[in-house]
Protein backbone atom coordinates (compact mmCIF):
# COMPACT_ATOMS: atom_id res chain seq x y z
CA UNK A 1 0.00 0.00 0.00
CA UNK A 2 1.58 3.68 -1.05
CA UNK A 3 2.71 5.50 2.22
CA UNK A 4 2.19 8.74 0.78
CA UNK A 5 -0.10 9.50 -1.73
CA UNK A 6 -0.60 12.83 -4.07
CA UNK A 7 -3.24 12.69 -6.32
CA UNK A 8 -3.33 15.61 -8.27
CA UNK A 9 -0.27 14.75 -10.97
CA UNK A 10 -0.84 18.55 -11.68
CA UNK A 11 -2.78 22.08 -10.64
CA UNK A 12 -3.03 25.82 -12.13
CA UNK A 13 -3.40 28.49 -10.21
CA UNK A 14 -3.57 32.40 -10.83
CA UNK A 15 -1.24 34.50 -9.27
CA UNK A 16 -2.49 35.51 -6.11
CA UNK A 17 -5.08 33.26 -5.70
CA UNK A 18 -4.50 30.48 -2.61
CA UNK A 19 -4.13 27.04 -3.33
CA UNK A 20 -4.06 23.25 -1.71
CA UNK A 21 -2.01 20.77 -3.00
CA UNK A 22 -3.36 17.23 -1.34
CA UNK A 23 -1.61 14.73 0.38
CA UNK A 24 -2.74 11.64 1.91
CA UNK A 25 -0.63 9.30 4.36
CA UNK A 26 -0.39 5.68 5.44
CA UNK A 27 0.88 4.88 8.94
CA UNK A 28 0.41 2.39 11.82
CA UNK A 29 2.99 4.25 14.12
CA UNK A 30 1.82 6.85 16.44
CA UNK A 31 4.72 9.28 16.26
CA UNK A 32 5.62 10.60 12.93
CA UNK A 33 5.90 13.76 10.87
CA UNK A 34 5.22 14.63 7.97
CA UNK A 35 7.05 17.29 5.63
CA UNK A 36 6.38 19.32 2.35
CA UNK A 37 9.42 20.22 -0.28
CA UNK A 38 9.68 22.14 -3.21
CA UNK A 39 11.27 21.36 -6.44
CA UNK A 40 11.93 24.07 -8.91
CA UNK A 41 12.60 23.50 -12.43
CA UNK A 42 16.87 23.30 -11.03
CA UNK A 43 15.96 20.52 -9.56
CA UNK A 44 17.09 21.07 -5.88
CA UNK A 45 14.95 19.68 -2.55
CA UNK A 46 13.88 23.13 -0.73
CA UNK A 47 11.91 22.06 2.59
CA UNK A 48 8.80 23.99 2.91
CA UNK A 49 6.82 22.99 6.30
CA UNK A 50 6.89 20.43 8.52
CA UNK A 51 3.97 19.00 10.88
CA UNK A 52 4.46 16.64 13.90
CA UNK A 53 1.93 13.65 14.77
CA UNK A 54 1.46 15.20 17.85
CA UNK A 55 1.20 18.58 16.98
CA UNK A 56 -1.70 20.31 18.44
CA UNK A 57 -2.36 22.95 15.78
CA UNK A 58 -1.55 23.24 12.19
CA UNK A 59 1.96 24.02 11.30
CA UNK A 60 2.60 27.90 9.23
CA UNK A 61 5.68 28.84 7.65
CA UNK A 62 5.09 32.42 6.29
CA UNK A 63 2.74 32.06 3.20
CA UNK A 64 2.56 28.20 3.72
CA UNK A 65 0.60 26.04 6.18
CA UNK A 66 -0.41 22.72 6.64
CA UNK A 67 -4.02 21.51 6.86
CA UNK A 68 -3.47 18.83 9.02
CA UNK A 69 -6.31 16.04 9.90
CA UNK A 70 -4.90 13.14 11.85
CA UNK A 71 -8.12 11.27 12.03
CA UNK A 72 -8.32 11.34 7.90
CA UNK A 73 -4.90 10.84 7.66
CA UNK A 74 -4.49 14.19 5.46
CA UNK A 75 -1.94 16.81 5.33
CA UNK A 76 -2.32 19.06 2.73
CA UNK A 77 0.17 22.01 1.82
CA UNK A 78 -2.07 25.13 1.23
CA UNK A 79 -0.49 28.49 -0.17
CA UNK A 80 -1.47 31.65 -0.03
CA UNK A 81 -1.30 34.40 -2.21
CA UNK A 82 0.63 32.37 -5.17
CA UNK A 83 3.48 33.68 -6.72
CA UNK A 84 4.83 33.14 -10.05
CA UNK A 85 8.62 31.70 -8.45
CA UNK A 86 5.92 28.71 -7.02
CA UNK A 87 5.25 27.41 -9.58
CA UNK A 88 7.36 23.93 -9.10
CA UNK A 89 7.00 20.35 -8.49
CA UNK A 90 5.90 19.92 -4.19
CA UNK A 91 6.78 16.88 -2.86
CA UNK A 92 4.61 14.97 0.31
CA UNK A 93 7.20 12.84 2.11
CA UNK A 94 7.02 11.32 5.78
CA UNK A 95 9.09 9.88 8.78
CA UNK A 96 8.22 7.91 10.75
CA UNK A 97 9.48 7.61 14.51
CA UNK A 98 9.41 4.02 15.29
CA UNK A 99 12.94 1.92 15.98
CA UNK A 100 16.20 3.62 14.93
CA UNK A 101 16.56 3.88 11.77
CA UNK A 102 13.30 3.74 11.02
CA UNK A 103 13.50 7.14 11.86
CA UNK A 104 16.10 8.02 9.17
CA UNK A 105 13.94 6.91 6.30
CA UNK A 106 11.73 9.47 4.32
CA UNK A 107 9.26 7.77 2.31
CA UNK A 108 7.59 10.28 -0.71
CA UNK A 109 4.70 11.24 -2.18
CA UNK A 110 4.64 11.33 -6.35
CA UNK A 111 4.40 14.89 -6.25
CA UNK A 112 2.43 17.49 -7.69
CA UNK A 113 3.43 19.85 -10.78
CA UNK A 114 1.55 23.29 -9.26
CA UNK A 115 1.78 26.25 -12.25
CA UNK A 116 0.84 29.84 -11.44
CA UNK A 117 -0.69 31.77 -14.04
CA UNK A 118 -1.36 35.79 -14.83
CA UNK B 1 29.13 25.99 4.68
CA UNK B 2 28.97 23.74 1.76
CA UNK B 3 26.19 21.84 3.57
CA UNK B 4 25.74 18.48 1.37
CA UNK B 5 28.10 18.14 -1.93
CA UNK B 6 27.33 15.85 -4.44
CA UNK B 7 29.78 15.17 -7.16
CA UNK B 8 29.67 14.65 -10.29
CA UNK B 9 26.63 16.66 -11.17
CA UNK B 10 26.24 14.87 -14.51
CA UNK B 11 27.39 11.39 -15.32
CA UNK B 12 27.31 9.31 -18.62
CA UNK B 13 28.04 5.71 -18.61
CA UNK B 14 27.74 2.60 -20.89
CA UNK B 15 26.34 -0.27 -19.52
CA UNK B 16 28.48 -2.36 -17.83
CA UNK B 17 30.78 0.08 -15.97
CA UNK B 18 30.79 1.17 -12.75
CA UNK B 19 31.14 4.46 -10.84
CA UNK B 20 30.79 5.54 -7.54
CA UNK B 21 28.91 8.98 -7.06
CA UNK B 22 30.04 11.22 -3.91
CA UNK B 23 28.32 12.36 -1.13
CA UNK B 24 30.04 14.87 1.52
CA UNK B 25 28.35 16.96 4.50
CA UNK B 26 29.77 19.11 6.80
CA UNK B 27 27.26 19.64 9.09
CA UNK B 28 28.22 16.57 11.23
CA UNK B 29 24.72 14.88 10.59
CA UNK B 30 24.38 11.28 11.77
CA UNK B 31 22.28 10.24 9.18
CA UNK B 32 22.64 10.16 5.16
CA UNK B 33 20.85 8.62 2.41
CA UNK B 34 20.49 7.74 -0.94
CA UNK B 35 17.00 8.46 -3.22
CA UNK B 36 16.86 8.08 -6.74
CA UNK B 37 14.07 10.61 -8.67
CA UNK B 38 12.41 8.78 -11.61
CA UNK B 39 9.51 10.26 -13.23
CA UNK B 40 6.21 9.61 -11.92
CA UNK B 41 7.54 8.03 -9.07
CA UNK B 42 8.86 10.43 -6.55
CA UNK B 43 12.00 10.07 -4.99
CA UNK B 44 12.93 6.43 -3.55
CA UNK B 45 14.92 5.41 -0.94
CA UNK B 46 18.39 3.18 -1.76
CA UNK B 47 20.43 2.79 1.26
CA UNK B 48 20.73 4.82 4.33
CA UNK B 49 22.90 5.05 7.43
CA UNK B 50 22.81 6.06 10.87
CA UNK B 51 26.13 6.28 11.43
CA UNK B 52 29.67 5.71 10.71
CA UNK B 53 29.83 2.02 9.88
CA UNK B 54 26.39 1.36 9.68
CA UNK B 55 24.53 1.30 6.28
CA UNK B 56 21.28 -0.85 5.41
CA UNK B 57 19.32 -1.23 2.71
CA UNK B 58 16.48 1.16 1.15
CA UNK B 59 13.54 0.09 -0.98
CA UNK B 60 15.07 -0.32 -4.36
CA UNK B 61 18.99 -1.35 -3.19
CA UNK B 62 19.36 -3.62 -5.83
CA UNK B 63 22.52 -2.80 -8.43
CA UNK B 64 24.23 -0.15 -5.33
CA UNK B 65 26.13 -0.63 -2.64
CA UNK B 66 27.66 1.44 0.07
CA UNK B 67 29.62 2.42 2.74
CA UNK B 68 30.13 4.66 5.86
CA UNK B 69 33.81 5.04 6.81
CA UNK B 70 33.39 8.32 8.24
CA UNK B 71 30.57 10.86 9.41
CA UNK B 72 31.09 13.30 6.49
CA UNK B 73 31.02 10.55 3.70
CA UNK B 74 28.56 8.25 1.96
CA UNK B 75 29.64 6.85 -1.64
CA UNK B 76 27.32 5.00 -3.58
CA UNK B 77 28.64 2.86 -5.99
CA UNK B 78 27.54 1.78 -8.95
CA UNK B 79 28.67 -1.79 -9.44
CA UNK B 80 27.51 -2.95 -13.33
CA UNK B 81 25.46 -0.10 -14.48
CA UNK B 82 22.23 -0.43 -16.01
CA UNK B 83 19.68 1.50 -18.41
CA UNK B 84 17.30 0.81 -15.95
CA UNK B 85 19.77 3.02 -13.50
CA UNK B 86 19.24 6.14 -15.62
CA UNK B 87 17.74 8.15 -13.09
CA UNK B 88 18.33 11.90 -10.88
CA UNK B 89 20.08 10.73 -7.63
CA UNK B 90 20.20 12.98 -4.00
CA UNK B 91 22.13 12.37 -1.08
CA UNK B 92 20.00 13.46 2.05
CA UNK B 93 21.13 14.27 5.22
CA UNK B 94 19.78 14.48 8.81
CA UNK B 95 20.86 15.01 12.55
CA UNK B 96 18.26 12.71 13.79
CA UNK B 97 14.72 13.44 15.72
CA UNK B 98 11.79 13.44 13.91
CA UNK B 99 10.91 16.87 13.36
CA UNK B 100 14.18 17.69 11.97
CA UNK B 101 14.50 18.66 8.06
CA UNK B 102 16.49 16.74 5.72
CA UNK B 103 19.30 18.52 3.64
CA UNK B 104 19.44 17.34 0.24
CA UNK B 105 22.12 18.39 -2.05
CA UNK B 106 22.10 19.37 -5.57
CA UNK B 107 21.57 15.94 -7.38
CA UNK B 108 23.32 14.16 -9.92
CA UNK B 109 21.84 12.99 -13.23
CA UNK B 110 23.18 9.89 -14.11
CA UNK B 111 22.50 8.52 -17.81
CA UNK B 112 23.33 4.98 -18.90
CA UNK B 113 23.70 4.07 -22.59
Amino acid sequence: AQKITQTQPGMFVQEKEAVTLDCTYDTSDPSYGLFWYKQPSSGEMIFLIYQGSYDQQNATEGRYSLNFQKARKSANLVISASQLGDSAMYFCAMREGGITGTASKLTFGTGTRLQVTL
Amino acid sequence: NAGVTQTPKFQVLKTGQSMTLQCAQDMNHEYMSWYRQDPGMGLRLIHYSVGAGITDQGEVPNGYNVSRSTTEDFPLRLLSAAPSQTSVYFCATNRGGLSNGYTFGSGTRLTVV
